[in-house]
Formats: C-alpha cells, sequence, structure tokens
C-alpha cells in the first residue's frame, strides 16, 4: 500500500530544543518537499529536493534543516533558531518537481 | 514565474446546492494545474489535475473543473454539495516539469444544512 508517512501525528517539545519530524515514501518519487501550514497563511515551502544527497531551500528555510540520504526519507529538524516553529508540518512527494504532490497526514508540533 | 489566486477565502453554500470555488492563475508557459481538498488535521488529498489534455477534467467526490485559456480559469465545480465536503480547498499551478508547484492561499467551504 504506497503512501507518505509522517511521525508522530502530535509533538510537544520545550523552547530551545531541536526537533526532527520523519517524513517516509514509498512511492519510489525523486523529489520530496516540506510544508508550514499556519492558520489563514495557506502552505508554505521549507525544503524541497529533487533527488538524493540534494536539497533546495524553499520560502521559509531559516531555523530549519533537512537531510536526504536515501530516496524514501526526508526528515526535518526544526532547531532552536526557529523564532515561532508551533504549526502543522506537512510532508509531500512528486515523481519530480513540478508535478502532482501527495502528501502526508502531517505532524502538529507545539512548542512551549 | 507563476501565481495563483483564489477568489474568496471563505465560501458557504447550502447542501444540494451547487459549489463553485474560483482559482485563476498566471503562467508564462502552458500550465498545470491541480486541486486539492484539505479535511481538518490531515494532510492535503489531490482532487484533479490537468496537464494540457481535455479542458474539463473530473475529480473524485464528483468535483469537476474546467480550465479556460482565455480567463486564466480552471475554478472547481460540484453540481450538488453534500455535507463531507465541507473543507479547506487549494488550487495550484506549475509550469510543467523541472518547476516549483505554487498553492493558493486556499478557500474554506461551509455546507449548511
Amino acid at each position: 500500500d504506497g503512501g507518505i508517512t509522517q511521525s508522530p501525528k502530535y509533538l510537544f517539545r520545550k523552547e530551545g530544543q531541536n526537533v526532527t519530524l520523519s517524513c517516509e515514501q514509498n512511492l519510489n518519487h525523486d523529489a520530496m518537499y516540506w510544508y508550514r501550514q499556519d492558520p489563514g497563511q495557506g502552505l508554505r515551502l521549507i525544503y524541497y529536493s529533487q533527488i538524493v544527497n540534494d536539497f533546495q531551500k524553499g520560502d521559509i528555510a531559516e531555523g530549519y534543516s533537512v537531510s536526504r540520504e536515501k530516496k524514501e526519507s526526508f526528515p526535518l529538524t526544526v532547531t532552536s533558531a526557529q523564532k515561532n516553529p508551533t504549526a502543522f508540518y506537512l510532508c509531500a512527494s512528486s515523481i519530480y518537481t513540478g508535478y502532482e504532490q501527495y502528501f502526508g497526514p502531517g505532524t502538529r508540533l507545539t512548542v512551549t | 514565474a507563476q501565481s495563483v489566486t483564489q477568489l474568496g477565502s471563505h465560501v458557504s453554500v447550502s447542501e444540494g446546492a451547487l459549489v463553485l470555488l474560483r482559482c485563476n492563475y498566471s503562467s508564462s508557459v502552458p500550465p498545470y494545474l491541480f486541486w486539492y481538498v484539505q479535511y481538518p488535521n490531515q494532510g492535503l488529498q489531490l482532487l484533479l489535475k490537468y496537464t494540457s489534455a481535455a479542458t474539463l477534467v473530473k475529480g473524485i467526490n464528483g468535483f469537476e473543473a474546467e480550465f479556460k485559456k482565455s480567463e486564466t480559469s480552471f475554478h472547481l465545480t460540484k453540481p450538488s454539495a453534500h455535507m463531507s465536503d465541507a473543507a479547506e480547498y487549494f488550487c495550484a499551478v506549475s509550469e510543467g516539469s523541472g518547476s516549483r508547484l505554487t498553492f493558493g492561499e486556499g478557500t474554506q467551504l461551509t455546507v449548511n444544512p
């Protein structure tokens, strides 16, 4: 059963701690993406990767980092440098960039 | 660079009424166009896509959209709204392989009994 998994669904952290969000896909897609969603602000692109061992900054990359060591996996680290990390984070993948993206169920991160 | 505008951040319809969600785009090349639906606390689900084939595209859950080049529009319609259609809807555009997908700000659809 192909798809994208994100874990955990809910994540709570204290301010000042780094936290890593997991994203795995078994769709054999080359491209993967991370978005942030805040109420009333739509989706904002954080990072994307077109191929293993390569990734590019999106529109709001400051305070985030990613890695792409395997085709299936694209973890996102929210660092302590991110000033307002509480948000809903969505991972997506597509066969190539520019084509339809398929989304995971999301991770809701709360930092207090 | 491409862009997309969704007219109306909130749309309210009665159950059984026509659903019309508006999307206008700009693109320097023939675009790829997409509509997604998002239910609360869930990811986005692809409803339908246009990639330069038939201009009238049918999607899941009874939705369809028509690509109108002269109007640079890709409006989403459904003849009869159901309570389960209440969700947020996103229009997106790309300029094909190798380009970014640009999302609109979303339209929240409310269906009244």
